[in-house]
């Protein structure tokens, strides 16, 4: 699976949108980007996935790169239940995936 | 729906000891998963049952550890003998036939001592 870059930590206000950035320059043409978080000590939850084109869905936005090489997850309005571990993931996609986690990006909301 | 459910919540055992999780996938779901996080690590992938036959084990960490998922519903995952290094938190995932989306459990926090 390709490996993901992204920042360790990012802060955002309650009410604004957090625009989470991921570097995957050496993904392959059938991988997806995934993104799941993790908040606190739950178990991860699955947040969205794409291929190539934009997607939304009624929890975020993913944008990726016309060359695929990056992607930026969007949460519209972010809110306090918003601050998690935030991962980008690449991974083969469909059931025969098995998802490789990063250190991911800790996402803060502030009042 | 009932999500995926993980038993026990909290383990703690003594090291040599043996310990079974047990992993209740979403009803349906052939694909069930198995991850682990040990202290301070990355979450990381164990092993992959589609229905009752392993399609993926590469990360297992050696032979202590044994999964299983006998009939293709609920899974197990046994640590015989279990050492300090097997301390972490182990969750489950599941996701049905040509889905994307794994569907995680809340996890089972191992203790080791």
């Amino acid at each position: 699976d390709a490996k993901t870059t992204q920042p360790p930590s990012m802060d955002c206000a309650e009410g604004r949108a957090a625009n989470l950035p991921c570097n995957h320059s050496t993904i392959s043409g059938n991988e997806y980007v995934y993104w799941y978080r993790q908040i606190h000590s739950q178990g991860p939850q699955y947040i969205i996935h794409g291929l190539k084109n934009n997607e939304t869905n009624e929890m975020a936005s993913l944008i990726i790169t016309e060359d695929r090489k990056s992607s930026t997850l969007i949460l519209p309005h972010a809110t306090l239940r918003d601050t998690a571990v935030y991962y980008c993931i690449v991974s083969i996609g469909t059931s025969y995936g098995k998802l490789t986690f990063g250190q991911g990006t800790i996402l803060t909301v502030h009042p | 729906e009932a999500g995926v459910t993980q038993f026990p919540s909290h383990s703690v055992i003594e090291k040599g000891q043996t310990v079974t999780l047990r992993c209740d996938p979403i009803s349906g779901h052939d694909n069930l998963y198995w991850y682990r996080r040990v202290m301070g690590k990355e979450i990381k992938f164990l092993l992959h049952f589609v229905k009752e036959s392993k399609q993926d084990e590469s990360g297992m960490p050696n032979n202590r550890f044994l999964a299983e998922r006998t009939g293709g519903t609920y899974s197990t995952l046994k640590v015989q003998p279990a050492e300090l290094e097997d301390s972490g938190v182990y969750f489950c995932a599941s996701t049905s036939a040509g889905a994307y989306e794994q569907y995680f459990g809340p996890g089972t926090r191992l203790t080791v001592t």
